[in-house]
Parts: C-alpha cells; sequence; structure tokens
C-alpha cells in the first residue's frame, strides 16, 4: 500500500493479558516511530527506529512496553501485563530520512492507529 | 523538557473567514515543525513541515510560519470550509518529539 498500515484496528483485551500491535512502514521509509494518543491529548513520544535500532526508547512507559524491528521495515509493538491505563490509541508513523545528531528527520507520515482498550 | 502549547484550545467560525491556529515552544533548539490535521478516529494528516532555516510554507490555502527565536508557530487557513473542521496538531521535533494538545476547529456552514 502506499501509505502507513497498522493493525488491528481495534484491540480489546483483559487486564493482565499481552497483545502486540504491528506497523508496516511506508515502503523505503528508515526512520519509523511509535506514539500513544489518549483522549484529548496529543500524541506522546514512546520510541523512533533508524533501520533496525531503536534510536531512542526514552518514552516507553516501562519495561511492560518493548518494540522491535527485527528487518527494518515492520515494527511490532510489545505490551506485557497489560493495564487499564495503557488503553489509548496507538499510532505509528514513518519518515523516509532518519535524523542524526545534526541533521533533522524528515516529514513524518501517520497510520489510522490501533485503538486499544484493556477491561 | 519541550513544552509544546496550542491556543485557542477550541476555535468556532463561520464558512469563509480567515483564521489563525498558534503553537508556542520552550526550546528553540529544533529541527523542523510540523502541522498535522487530525479527524475524529483518524491517524494524523500530514499538512505542513518547516525546517528549522525556514521562516514559513505554503500548500494551497494554508500557510505556516515559524519564529524560532520566540518559540512560535501560526498555522494560517485562509478562506475557511465546512471541511476544514478538525483537531489540528503541531509537532516540534528536536532531540525528541513532542506534540502539542491540539486545536479544534469547526467552521459553520
Amino acid at each position: 500500500g502506499a501509505g502507513v498500515s497498522q493493525t488491528p484496528s481495534n484491540k480489546v483485551t483483559e487486564k493482565g493479558k499481552y497483545v502486540e500491535l504491528r506497523c508496516d512502514p511506508i515502503s523505503g521509509h528508515t526512520a519509523l516511530y511509535w506514539y500513544r494518543q489518549s483522549l484529548g491529548q496529543g500524541p506522546e513520544f514512546l520510541i523512533y527506529f533508524q533501520g533496525t535500532g531503536a534510536a531512542d526508547d526514552s518514552g516507553l512507559p516501562n519495561d511492560r512496553f518493548f518494540a522491535v524491528r527485527p528487518e527494518g521495515s515492520v515494527s511490532t509493538l510489545k505490551i506485557q501485563r497489560t493495564e487499564r491505563g495503557d488503553s489509548a490509541v496507538y499510532l505509528c508513523a514513518s519518515s523516509l530520512i532518519a535524523g542524526t545528531i545534526t541533521a533533522a528527520p524528515g516529514e513524518q507520515f501517520f497510520g489510522p492507529g490501533t485503538r486499544l482498550t484493556v477491561l | 523538557k519541550q513544552e509544546v502549547t496550542q491556543i485557542p484550545a477550541a476555535l468556532s467560525v463561520p464558512e469563509g473567514e480567515n483564521l489563525v491556529l498558534n503553537c508556542s515552544f520552550t526550546d528553540s533548539a529544533i529541527y523542523n515543525l510540523q502541522w498535522f490535521r487530525q479527524d475524529p478516529g483518524k491517524g494524523l494528516t500530514s499538512l505542513l513541515l518547516i525546517q528549522s532555516s525556514q521562516r514559513e510554507q505554503t500548500s494551497g490555502r494554508l500557510n505556516a510560519s515559524l519564529d524560532k527565536s520566540s518559540g512560535r508557530s501560526t498555522l494560517y487557513i485562509a478562506a475557511s470550509q465546512p471541511g476544514d473542521s478538525a483537531t489540528y496538531l503541531c509537532a516540534v521535533i528536536g532531540n525528541q518529539f513532542y506534540f502539542g494538545t491540539g486545536t479544534s476547529l469547526t467552521v459553520i456552514p
């Protein structure tokens, strides 16, 4: 597809369960970003990949959250032992150019998000 | 930590009006600033990206300006239409990525 895609679009789970959220970036985009958005708030940065490696994971709230991008394309955000406070829309974005210390990252393009509800 | 503020939080205007949305940020050490729109229940659609060395960008009826030294950006929408109704978010990109909480715009036919 031409844009960023995310699956599933909705996920309902029970407290304590494990979930995986998938992101397919735009083909050829080097950088991939995960954000979390709560109702009425702007997206909150979680983690940023350059290729296969996590360039910045400082936004992950705790060690229950983990993300991978093993082949530098598709990424999976994994949440262990889910809590009700994890309920939010999880957004993925990609950009053609990954930033460096001296160069800006490129324009970010977002997917439609996965709405996670933890009961 | 970068703080990004968008004012007003909500705005309602009659169709055809020109309007300005504001975004302010506390740390001027940024690479670029990006404006998005978000429709209810949807992801973000990129509108304009301004590099830190630029002062403005234009796309159709939209014009975004950037004043790094004062920590401000504005998004100008000319001749507003009901289809412009959405939440508008600014994102400040430095060593990390910060979004404002958005301005919810309603254009009344």
